[in-house]
């Protein structure tokens, strides 16, 4: 168990409606990192952070922003959902010097 | 940047068979990670192995950094081996993973 939580698990939501996504760690590691999977591309980076109020974007970050105000916690936020993002939502946590990533639970997003 | 090709792309054996899942990947590994996603979506860390050979129980991964591959061993395999399997290599200080397609591995009682 990596100490990692997500929430929601599970949402569905319209286009056009802002969605935000909480990824909590309980063990104040530094590198914070947001996948997400689609069938056919495997998972992709969308945004990482490397401490509190430090962010970068990833290979996909194109209508999502994220924000780091606490070490525990990353958001991910969808300013007006469209449904190319619907998908499954990853975070990660980076827990050593040597980046090994541990990943949690996942959140499945529908934008109908 | 890195590509990282995995195969075979699926896989099917009976239980107790033998496999072998390769990752291989344009540029040098710098921090490869073996990842199952089981049938539920949790992605499960298998090996950090970025040099060198491992082994946890029936399974095993050798990487071969200056031939720029990976392979995973799956021995005796077991219904719950089921699932994707990942491999990853992270770049730079950052550690952005770079994920390969995956390999689809179904195990038949």
């Amino acid at each position: 168990d990596a100490g990692i939580t997500q929430s929601p698990r599970h949402k569905v939501t319209e286009t056009g409606t802002p969605v935000t996504l909480r990824c909590h760690q309980t063990e104040n590691h530094r590198y914070m990192y947001w996948y997400r999977q689609d069938p056919g591309h495997g998972l992709r980076l969308i945004h990482y952070s490397y401490g509190v109020k430090d962010t970068d974007k990833g290979e996909v970050s194109d209508g999502y922003s994220v924000s780091r105000s606490k070490t525990e916690d990353f958001l991910l936020t969808l300013e007006s959902a469209t449904s190319s993002q619907t998908s499954v939502y990853f975070c990660a946590i980076r827990k050593n010097k040597d980046n090994e990533q541990f990943f949690g639970p996942g959140t499945r997003l529908t934008v109908l | 940047g890195i590509q990282v090709e995995q195969s075979p792309p699926d896989l099917i054996l009976q239980e107790g068979a033998n496999s072998t899942l390769r990752c291989n990947f344009s540029d040098s590994v710098n921090n490869l990670q073996w990842f199952h996603q089981n049938p539920w979506g949790q992605l499960i860390n298998l090996f950090y192995i970025p040099s060198g050979t491992k082994q946890n129980g029936r399974l095993s991964a050798t990487t071969v950094a200056t031939e720029r591959y990976s392979l995973l061993y799956i021995s005796s395999s077991q219904t719950t081996d089921s699932g994707v399997y990942f491999c990853a290599d992270g770049s730079g200080n950052t550690g952005k993973l770079i994920f390969g397609q995956g390999t689809t591995l179904q195990v038949k009682p």
